[in-house]
């Protein structure tokens, strides 16, 4: 098993620009969520889902989207880029919600 | 609405010595709280969970919490802390309706032979 897998590591984008990070997970899971992790903020979430073709918006949706078309992958766009999305970006899954979950390694943003 | 309060922003302890850290919630119903721990560059691992029962919950790597419902607490207890254990500790309450899960701002360790 690979675990949960996040594409790329490391982003830098300029402001307006769009771009999508990649989750994926084989390990069956039905529910996948996205944070991002702010120095001080600890961990947020911005959308998660239950199982294929169900998403639904979690503390901080503004300037995101995301789709759920497998239950393997879990892809977070971003819809035009700001600085205020200048963050790490922790995808995680779990067999359901409240079992454990398990996190990516992250992805490192900067908007420039 | 939920919340999670983790009050120690920093924590150094020397090595061998006993560890608390703290955490309260702020949620309704009976919560169902969990504790990760995050390496430095690395995602996060489950350490223990609390859903209902014994209050007094065992994790990995030595770790045990006690869930106080009068307090809205559930601090994370070490007796003797290993140099391996610095990282940075996140509390978190996953809600009964809406499946999300709200982590504190967490609390980072250092630890000192």
């Amino acid at each position: 098993n690979a675990g949960v897998t996040q594409t790329p590591k490391f982003q830098v984008l300029k402001t307006g620009q769009s771009m999508t990070l990649q989750c994926a997970q084989d390990m069956n899971h039905e529910y996948m969520s996205w944070y991002r992790q702010d120095p001080g903020m600890g961990l947020r979430l911005i959308h998660y889902s239950v199982g294929a073709g169900i998403t639904d918006q979690g503390e901080v949706p503004n300037g995101y989207n995301v789709s759920r078309s497998t239950t393997e992958d879990f892809p977070l766009r971003l819809l035009s880029a700001a600085p205020s999305q200048t963050s790490v970006y922790f995808c995680a899954s779990s067999y359901r919600f409240l079992e454990t979950q398990y996190f990516g390694p992250g992805t490192r943003l900067l908007v420039l | 609405a939920q919340s999670v309060t983790q009050p120690d922003i920093h924590i150094t302890v020397s090595e061998g010595a006993s560890l608390e850290l703290r955490c309260n919630y702020s949620y309704g119903a009976t919560p169902y709280l969990f504790w990760y721990v995050q390496s430095p560059g690395q995602g996060l691992q489950l350490l223990l969970k609390y859903f209902s029962g014994d209050t007094l919950v065992q994790g990995i790597k030595g770790f045990e919490a006690e869930f106080k419902r009068s307090q809205s607490s559930f601090n994370l207890r070490k007796p003797s802390v290993h140099w391996s254990d610095a990282a940075e500790y996140f509390c978190a309450v996953g809600t009964h309706t809406g499946n999300q899960f709200y982590f504190g701002t967490g609390t980072s360790l250092t630890v000192i032979p």
